[in-house]
């Protein structure tokens, strides 16, 4: 069975600081996404890395994968309060279906 | 270009009862996945529909189900309705499979 797991499950930083969330998932994929979901709402496509190394930014947002390590990060430069929200990476091996971790609520304090 | 709706927004309904859940694709999407996303979760894959047959189930009971149509327009059925059921329901569409794209999900509550 596939398993997503994020770390930090929750965090709490200060604007301006940078920061890093973690995402190990148990099986082979080439397909790793990111979302972000704002309190009562639905999900905001962040990133979609499709290889090995892949490397996307936007804003002060960047998000790798490292499918030999399982591995996916997304960094937050100098956060600031906006981002406030919680972070879901999620997994689809077979091109099917989404597995997701349980999320990383983050709150970006003044 | 019209993205992902889904209706009703919110509903409350009792132990027992069955509830229906409706998704209207994005234009040209023929894939739709449902997921339920309970209170502080992430969102759980339910099963996807490929030009009308179901393409994937996840681990849910029998008492779930779906269909869509030849628009490509789902529904989410539950019968028997428990209160764990209360959830944020979310319908995904997708062309090419590689990127989903999310409604605005429905709140149901079992009260």
């Amino acid at each position: 069975e596939l398993k997503v797991e994020q770390n930090p499950l929750f965090l709490s930083m200060q604007e301006g600081k940078n920061y890093t969330i973690y995402c190990n998932y148990s099986t082979t994929s080439d397909r790793l996404y990111w979302y972000r979901q704002d309190p009562g709402k639905s999900l905001e496509s962040l990133f979609v890395l499709l290889s090995n190394g892949a490397v996307k930014q936007e804003g002060r947002l960047m998000a790798s994968l490292d499918t030999k390590a399982r591995l996916s990060t997304l960094h937050i430069t100098a956060a600031v309060h906006d981002l406030s929200a919680t972070y879901f990476c999620a997994v689809d091996p077979s091109g099917s279906r989404l597995t997701f971790g349980e999320g990383t609520q983050l709150t970006v304090n003044p | 270009e019209t993205g992902v709706t889904q209706s009703p927004t919110h509903l409350i309904k009792t132990r027992g009862q069955q509830v229906t859940l409706r998704c209207s694709s994005q234009s040209g999407h023929n894939t739709v996945s449902w997921y339920q996303q309970a209170l502080g979760q992430g969102p759980q894959f339910i099963f996807q529909y490929y030009r009308e047959e179901e393409n994937g189930r996840g681990n849910f009971p029998p008492r779930f189900s779906g269909l869509q149509f030849p628009n490509y327009s789902s529904e989410l059925n539950v019968n028997a309705l428990e209160l764990d059921d209360s959830a944020l329901y979310l319908c995904a569409s997708s062309l090419t499979g590689v990127e989903q794209f999310f409604g605005p999900g429905t709140r149901l509550t079992v009260l």
